[in-house]
Formats: structure tokens, sequence, C-alpha cells
């Protein structure tokens, strides 16, 4: 149980392009889902909180006009890269922490890989 | 900035010796919790350690903690070829969520 799983696994785009990625909790309802991101070599950093039905709080630093994320339902979250450059290439990594996981506990996808031509 | 630090940041063993990665924390925490990345893969929750807790054993992972001195290690034994990958260190940020501070990592590599 407790999988969370991501849509795209990777993806390759053109500059000026936004690019949208998801991420579910297939088989518990996560009331709170959390966006990382990773560069090379180093470690996670968490870029903003998404909680369903309310706005997501983001990191000092993270442009949220720049990082769309929407939390619409209890088993999706969704993370939209607007107008894409190359420093936007990482690896992006959805968590969720739900009713079923218990609190102390957060499930992480698969990650997505963004590649910003 | 919060994030933990890991040594060693990579450690090249052979099959069968152990591997001891060590997190130092800044902040006091309810909980401290080891996880796993393969490459380029997400990450694997390994064990979760609280605050009033000294050491917990988990199969071949045993985990110590010490609040004083804010640090953590984490001890596999027996290692295997396909323990290969990326450990890090969480702690809690507090606040009304959950948000997880990583540790800069260790990068274990276990020779056959």
């Amino acid at each position: 149980g407790a999988v969370v799983s991501q849509h795209p696994s990777w993806v390759i785009c053109k500059s000026g392009t936004s690019v949208k990625i998801e991420c579910r909790s297939l088989d518990f309802q996560a009331t709170t889902m959390f966006w990382y991101r990773q560069f090379p070599k180093q470690s996670l950093m968490l870029m903003a909180t998404s909680n369903e039905g309310s706005k997501a709080t983001y990191e000092q630093g993270v442009e949220k006009d720049k990082f769309l994320i929407n939390h619409a339902s209890l088993t999706l979250s969704t993370l939209t890269v607007t107008s894409a450059h190359p420093e936007d290439s990482s690896f992006y990594i959805c968590s969720a922490e739900g009713l079923a996981g218990g609190r102390d506990t957060q499930y992480f996808g698969p990650g997505t890989r963004l590649t910003v031509l | 900035s919060q994030q933990g630090e890991e040594d060693p940041q990579a450690l090249s063993i052979q099959e069968g010796e152990n591997a001891t990665m060590n997190c130092s924390y800044k902040t006091s925490i309810n909980n401290l919790q080891w996880y796993r990345q393969n490459s380029g893969r997400g990450l694997v929750h390994l064990i979760l350690i609280r605050s009033n807790e000294r050491e917990k054993h988990s199969g071949r992972l045993r985990v110590t903690l010490d609040t004083s001195k804010k640090s953590s290690s984490l001890l596999i034994t027996a290692s295997r070829a396909a323990d290969t990958a990326s450990y890090f260190c969480a702690t809690i940020k507090g606040g009304a969520t959950n948000k997880l501070i990583f540790g800069t990592g260790t990068l274990l590599a276990v020779q056959p």
C-alpha cells in the first residue's frame, strides 16, 4: 500500500513552454502533498506544500507564479512549470502524506526528470 | 539553511562489510528519518527514530540518535551490491505541516 505515482517520468521541452507534472496517491487519500526538486548529486530541496482545496505554501525563494501547484482532489496534485528555461531542468519529486500513512511518514513518487532545451 | 549535514559524502566498501553513515542536524526534532534513493529514482523510507529513542533496528539496518549532539547514524550490516544507493537523513521542520528537511546525503557504493 501507500503508492505514489508521477507522470510523466521524464519530459523534454523547449524554452518558453509550460510543463505539467502530476502526482497521484494510488491507494490512499493525501491531504497534503509536497513538491521537491533535486539537482544532480545534490539533496532534495522542498519547493512547496500542497493542501487539498487550498492554496499551496511556497518555500522562500520559490516563485509561485513560475511553479503553479494545484491540489484539486485528495489523490492528485499537479506542478506546472511555466515558461520553462534551461535552469529549470531538474528532477522533480513529490511526496504524499495521508490518512493511511500517518503524519510522520511521507511516501515519495518516482520522480520526473525535466530537461529544458 | 536548516539542511543537515551528512558524512561521508561518498563511501565505497566491499560486499559483506558494514557501512556507517552519519547525519547532523541543527534544530530540535520530534523524529529523524532515513531514506534511500537509487540513482534517478524516488525515495524509499527506511526507518524512523523518535527523539525519545536512542537506537532502532530494522533487518540489517541500525539507527542511533543522540539528541544532545544533534546527530544520528545509520549502520548497514553485511552490505550487498544491491545496497548501492544514496542515503539521506531527514528531519521535520516544525509547524502545522510535516515539512521534511533533508541532509546532504551519502552516496554508498558496494563493490561485489
